[in-house]
């Protein structure tokens, strides 16, 4: 069974560009959250899509949006990028239902985004 | 609101100590609690968990026993091995909202 990917893994932009990261879950899985981990703030919850609709949002500014597809599959999108958002970008995908509640989160390696 | 605290690392061991790698949380109601590792280059994977007071999780030589009473779970090892070395996140469920959250982690280094 294939696990939760991440695309790409490494990218580069300069301030003030946006950037696209995707994830595709586990076959099967309805819910996908994205994290943002960073050395200083550990992993903060950005999001959670379940059935292409956003269930769950932590206390990012509005640059930072995502959206899921009818096969799962998710996307989130930063715009005005800034140096801050230099971070690895984690994807996780469960089941669905009480995923807070089971805890079984599937994760990706990640997307390291460097912002220059 | 819920929030989770761990231990500042690095935690540096030789091979075959004992680890603990302390855990402390503020939940309302009945949260469940989890252990998360990510090696280096990886995501994060669950290492074990416990869903009620005085449950006992275990995996892979690791354990944490769920303590209401000091709200904490500490998460053991008996003796650590060089593959041991990773980054240990300690994770809370919160059942109004659905969502994990998680400590900043802590980052085990086993030498041989």
């Amino acid at each position: 069974k294939a696990g939760v990917t991440q695309t790409p893994r490494y990218l580069i932009k300069t301030r003030g560009q946006q950037v696209t990261l995707s994830c595709s879950p586990i076959s099967g899985h309805r819910s996908v959250s994205w994290y943002q981990q960073t050395p200083g703030q550990g992993l903060q919850f950005l999001f959670e899509y379940f059935s292409e609709t956003q269930r769950n949002k932590g206390n990012f500014p509005g640059r930072f949006s995502g959206r899921q597809f009818s096969n799962s599959r998710s996307e989130m999108n930063v715009s005005t990028l800034e140096l801050g958002d230099s971070a690895l970008y984690l994807c996780a995908s469960s089941q669905g239902g009480l995923a807070g509640v089971t805890g079984e989160l599937f994760f990706g390696e990640g997307s390291r985004l460097t912002v220059l | 609101g819920n929030s989770v605290t761990q231990m500042e690392g690095p935690v540096t061991l030789s091979e075959e100590a004992f680890l603990t790698i302390n855990c402390t949380y503020t939940a309302t109601g009945y949260p469940s609690l989890f252990w998360y590792v990510q090696y280096p280059g990886e995501g994060l994977q669950l290492l074990l968990k416990a869903t009620k007071a005085d449950d006992k999780g275990s995996n892979k030589g690791f354990e944490a026993t769920y303590r209401k009473e000091t709200t904490s779970f500490h998460l053991e090892k008996g003796s650590v091995q060089v593959s041991d070395s990773a980054v240990y996140f300690c994770a809370l469920s919160d059942r109004n909202t659905d969502k994990l959250i998680f400590g900043t982690g802590t980052r085990l280094q086993v030498f041989p």
